[in-house]
């Protein structure tokens, strides 16, 4: 199995505009996360699926954020619009259950200029 | 309020040597507890996960402990060697309805030979 799949790994854009991060979990999983990092901050989760449904997006920092999960290989976060704050490295990771074991990507480094 | 705290922040240890990580938490009502490894660019890896009536888990020359009365773990790493260099984080789920992940904040370990 090729693990959790993140692109683009690395993401270099400018204040304003538009920024789509992606995932695909592992085959199987039925629990999705995406997880932001910053050395301030350390990781914090921004929203979970359990089968494609969110449960809860009580991490998402404001309305410029938003996730889908239009089926089970395959996930969305976008910024619109993005700011410098948002600057992070991004993780999806996945799960068998959403109390089990999750499985993290490579992630995503966003740098917001 | 949901908190997890950890310590030391960082931590160098020379070559063989054992330590003892820490991880002390006010989650309620508690559901499981996790330590995680990450090394510097990559993304964390699942280590132990205790539920409530497991006092102690290994994983190889990782052992964590747990004791839910007075709501504190610990890693401990034995024989530490080079590859061991990095940042472990606690993470403690709350189930109330949705599950709740709170994270620690990390303490970062290096290995000197």
């Amino acid at each position: 199995d090729a693990g959790v799949i993140q692109s683009p790994r690395h993401e270099v854009t400018e204040m304003g505009q538009e920024v789509t991060l992606r995932c695909k979990p592992i085959s199987g999983h039925n629990s999705l996360f995406w997880y932001r990092q910053t050395m301030m901050r350390g990781l914090e989760l921004l929203i979970y699926f359990n089968n494609n449904v969110p449960i809860d997006d009580s991490g998402m920092p404001e309305d410029r954020f938003s996730a889908k999960m239009p089926n089970a290989s395959f996930s969305t976060l976008k910024i619109q619009p993005s700011e410098p704050r948002d600057s992070a490295v991004y993780f999806c990771a996945s799960s068998l259950g959403s109390l089990s074991e999750q499985f993290f990507g490579p992630g995503t480094r966003l740098t917001v200029l | 309020k949901n908190q997890v705290e950890q310590s030391p922040q960082s931590l160098i240890i020379l070559e063989g040597k054992n330590c003892t990580l820490q991880c002390n938490y006010t989650v309620s009502p508690f559901s499981n507890l996790r330590w995680y490894k990450q090394d510097t660019g990559r993304g964390p890896v699942s280590l132990t996960i205790m539920t409530f009536s497991e006092n102690t888990k290994s994983n190889g020359r990782y052992t964590a402990t747990l004791d839910a009365d007075t709501k504190q773990s610990s890693l401990h790493i034995t024989a530490s060697q080079l590859s061991d260099s990095a940042s472990y984080i606690c993470v403690v789920s709350a189930s109330s309805g949705t599950y709740k992940y709170i994270f620690g904040t990390g303490t970062r370990l290096k290995v000197l030979a």
